[in-house]
Parts: structure tokens; sequence; C-alpha cells
């Protein structure tokens, strides 16, 4: 069965740090991936989708950057964190039948 | 334009009513998927159920129903006797695609909160 993993659960950083983030899926080849963030009380908004190793999209302009060095890892990545870019980070894979299946999520918190 | 709408933000019932959660969605896909995700207090997004346009049976699980009306673009879902375990953050979602990359345009969500 497929599983997916993201680590940290938790991560409080200062602003002007860096960021990793990080995704990892288990018994499935060649998956799409998305990183999702979700603001306190909002809705979701994608950040980042992959087709394949090495192809992202971005969707909104933004501090942040992804990256996919394998073909179940994807990565999440900022050089100098804002205060705006705290918030519940959700990374994603999409199965056979178009739905998508959701990691635990990381809970950034920038001061 | 691919949207969702979900225009109850919050809800709260007392324990074994039932609720229903509404889901307007709107797109020119001739064929398109749907599909509902709770949200429990821990935050991670469970999927429910996925509905494909050309099925519009609707689909009974246990307490849980979903009521799919491609006519008036609405798939609408029921939980019958509530429980507090059902306390939880539940989005809408159509399925996209965009540039051949699938996507999920999600609706904002309806907090439900089951009072005991």
């Amino acid at each position: 069965s497929q599983t997916i993993h993201q680590w940290p659960a938790t991560l409080v950083q200062p602003v002007g740090s860096p960021l990793s983030l990080e995704c990892t899926v288990e018994g499935t080849s060649n998956p799409n991936l998305y990183w999702y963030r979700q603001a306190a009380g909002r809705g979701l908004q994608l950040l980042f989708y992959s087709v394949g190793i090495g192809q992202i999209s971005s969707e909104v302009p933004q501090n942040l950057s992804a990256s996919r060095p394998q073909d179940r890892q994807f990565i999440l990545s900022s050089k100098k964190l804002l205060l705006s870019d705290s918030g519940f980070y959700l990374c994603a894979w999409s199965g056979l039948h178009n739905e998508q299946f959701f990691g635990p999520g990381t809970r950034l918190t920038v001061l | 334009a691919q949207k969702v709408t979900q225009a109850q933000t919050e809800i709260s019932v007392v324990e074994k009513e039932d609720v229903t959660l509404d889901c307007v969605y709107e797109t020119r896909d001739t064929t398109y998927y749907l599909f509902w995700y709770k949200q429990p207090p821990s935050g991670e997004l469970v999927f429910l159920i996925r509905r494909n346009s050309f099925d519009e049976q609707n689909e009974i699980s246990g307490r849980y129903s979903w009521n799919f009306q491609k006519s008036t673009s609405s798939f609408n879902f029921t939980i019958t006797a509530s429980q507090v375990v059902d306390s939880a953050v539940y989005f809408c979602a159509l399925r996209s695609i965009i540039q051949g990359a699938q996507k999920l345009v999600f609706g904002q969500g309806t907090r439900l909160t089951i009072n005991p």
C-alpha cells in the first residue's frame, strides 16, 4: 500500500532563516506530487506540482521553491523565510483514479 | 473557470442530528471528478469519496451519503446521526487538468462542530 511521509511535523524558525521541508512517497512509481499551504482558518492553496523528476511547476509567485531530486521525493525550500510563510504545509500525491492523498503536514511558525 | 463554492463557513449541531454540507461547482469540462475530504483537528486531509461526472448515482457509506446533482452543479454531503468525532473541516474539490497536470480546486471548507 502507498504511504506518504512528511517531516518535520512542526517547525519554528526565525525570519530570514532557510527552510527545507521533505516529503516522500512509498508504494507507487512516478506519482504526481503537490505542495499546498493552508493559512490558519483558511482553505488550501496549491504552491507547486511535479509530474516527474526535475519537473516543477509553480502556481503562485512567492518566496518558496520546490525540487524533486528523486521519483518519490519532493522538497520545499526557502532561502529566507518571511513572516507570511507561516502556515500548515501539506504534501500530496495523486492516485490512479485522480484523487489526491495527503501527508500528515508540517506546521511552520515564522517568528 | 473551475470553481468550488462551499457557502457554509461554519455549522454547529447537537449530536445525533443530521447535517448536510453544501458544495456547488463550476466547470466547462464535460468529464470531471468531484471529491470530499475531511480535515480533523490533527490537520491531515482524509479522502472520503470520489465521484465522476457520468455517474449520478447517490452513494451511501454508513452514516455518510452524497447527493450528486448535475442539473444544479451540486455535490452535497450528508451525515446522519452525527457524532462528536465527525467534528472537522470538510472540503469539497473539483479535479481539473491544466497544462497536462491534474489539479484539485478546493472550496474554502466548512467547519462542522458536533456538540455533545
